[in-house]
């Protein structure tokens, strides 16, 4: 079946634009999660929906930072006056487990963001 | 911030043989998972120990778990070249069960 997809899988965007990336989890997964990547770095973790709530975004940034889920299946991470530290590879993963932390997430192939 | 470490950094051998890497983490956690990233794609899930195991195999993988060192070693046996990536252990922490934590990862590269 369908894996969870993203997309744009590359964006190059202009120190000051705004970005919007986007994940399309599997169906009926009830948890999605956002991580950046940075160069020769595992994943850390962004923020963690459960259907339409954000229930965690400990780990974004910055206010720049922003992501939704509106109907409980596609997400937008959305970054404002993006800077060239934000650029990273955001990773997207879904559950269709609530607790999540405690199983298997399924990862999308992710999004490669350059600031210049 | 990363959980912990995973040593080496990286790691060169030959097709067929046995690949060790290790990870350490820092908090007391509920489950620890490894994951494989091949170059320029997202991470698959391998094998998940529970706190309360000490050893588990899946195939060709034998993980680790010694929760006194905070420690965890992963070993792929009789290597592939198709093996070569990037592994990275993950801990859900106790208290935050709903995220992973990462480790720096060993980037293995299996010469055929």
């Amino acid at each position: 079946g369908a894996g969870v997809s993203q997309s744009p899988r590359y964006k190059v965007a202009k120190r000051g634009q705004d970005v919007a990336l986007r994940c399309d989890p599997i169906s009926g997964h009830v948890s999605l999660f956002w991580y950046q990547q940075a160069l020769g770095q595992g994943p850390e973790f962004l923020t963690y929906f459960q259907n339409e709530a954000q229930l965690d975004k400990s780990g974004l940034p910055s206010d720049r930072f922003f992501a939704e889920r509106p109907e409980g299946s596609v997400s937008t991470l959305k970054i404002q006056r993006t800077q060239q530290e934000d650029s990273a590879v955001y990773l997207c993963a879904s559950s269709p487990y609530r607790l999540a932390g405690g199983r298997e997430q399924y990862f999308g192939p992710g999004t490669r963001l350059t600031v210049t | 911030s990363q959980q912990g470490e995973e040593d080496p950094q990286a790691l060169s051998i030959q097709e067929g043989e046995n690949a060790t890497m290790n990870c350490s983490y820092k908090t007391s956690i509920n489950n620890l998972q490894w994951y494989r990233q091949n170059s320029g794609r997202g991470l698959v899930h391998l094998i998940l120990i529970r706190s309360n195991e000490r050893e588990k195999h899946s195939g060709r993988l034998r993980v680790t778990l010694d929760t006194s060192k905070k420690s965890s070693s992963l070993l792929i046996t009789a290597s592939r070249a198709a093996d070569t990536a990037s592994y990275f252990c993950a801990t859900d922490a106790r208290g935050a069960t709903n995220k992973l934590i990462f480790g720096t990862g060993t980037l293995l590269a299996v010469q055929p």
